[in-house]
């Protein structure tokens, strides 16, 4: 069974600092990974995506993976109120994209 | 808007009835995929398409659902003798899939949220 867990939070942080979210997938054959941001009631927004080992960058968002731990995470340097929803992780090789249950960040004023 | 549509945005049935839900992906995409999400949950797959070809279902989608993808454009998801228990809300995705690599990005349509009574 190909599972990615994610801590279901609420993690709460206050405006301007980092908030740190992390994923880890069960599948060693996954080769893609995506942060989707979800606000309630809303359909996923996909926020970034990263395929090779090591940080990437956009903006205020970076996104880590480590293949040999299994491990992806998300940083949200300089936290803003509009950054207060669910973060999905997902990850896929060559079918479907598999989905953690998500992390509900609260970032607070 | 060039965006996934999905059609209709909400869907009210009772129990017992079937539902039909339609998907456009963005034009250029080969693959679309069907999630269904629940409260509090992350997106469940159900099936994906490359083309008009299905090529994955949930084991844990029951007889009562399917979908098709005939001209490889839109997709219709629809869902036989309603349950109570199939009231979710049901998400299209598309992406675009280059030969003999690896899943790219891959987006979502505002979704149909559907309410068996």
């Amino acid at each position: 069974q190909k599972e990615v867990e994610q801590n279901s939070g609420p993690l709460s942080v206050p405006e301007g600092a980092i908030a740190s979210l992390n994923c880890t997938y069960s599948d060693r054959g996954s080769q893609s990974f995506f942060w989707y941001r979800q606000y309630s009631g809303k359909s996923p927004e996909l926020i970034m995506f990263i395929y090779s080992n090591g940080d990437k960058e956009d903006g205020r968002f970076t996104a880590q993976l480590n293949k040999a731990s299994q491990y992806v995470s998300l940083l949200i340097r300089d936290s803003q109120p509009s950054d207060s929803a669910t973060y999905l992780c997902a990850s896929g090789s060559q079918g479907n994209l598999i989905f953690g249950k998500g992390t509900k960040l609260s970032v607070k004023p | 808007d060039t965006g996934v549509s999905q059609d209709p945005r909400h869907k009210i049935t009772k129990r017992g009835q079937n539902v039909t839900f339609r998907c456009d992906p963005i034009s250029e995409h080969n693959r679309l995929y069907w999630y269904r999400q629940t409260l509090g949950q992350g997106p469940e797959f159900l099936t994906y398409f490359q083309n008009e070809a299905q090529l994955e279902k949930s084991r844990l989608l029951s007889d009562r659902f399917s979908a098709e993808r005939p001209k490889g454009s839109f997709s219709t998801l629809e869902i036989q003798r309603t349950e109570q228990g199939d009231s979710a809300m049901y998400l299209c995705a598309s992406s675009l899939w280059p030969t003999g690599y690896m899943n790219t990005e891959a987006f979502f349509g505002q979704g149909t949220r559907l309410t068996v009574v």
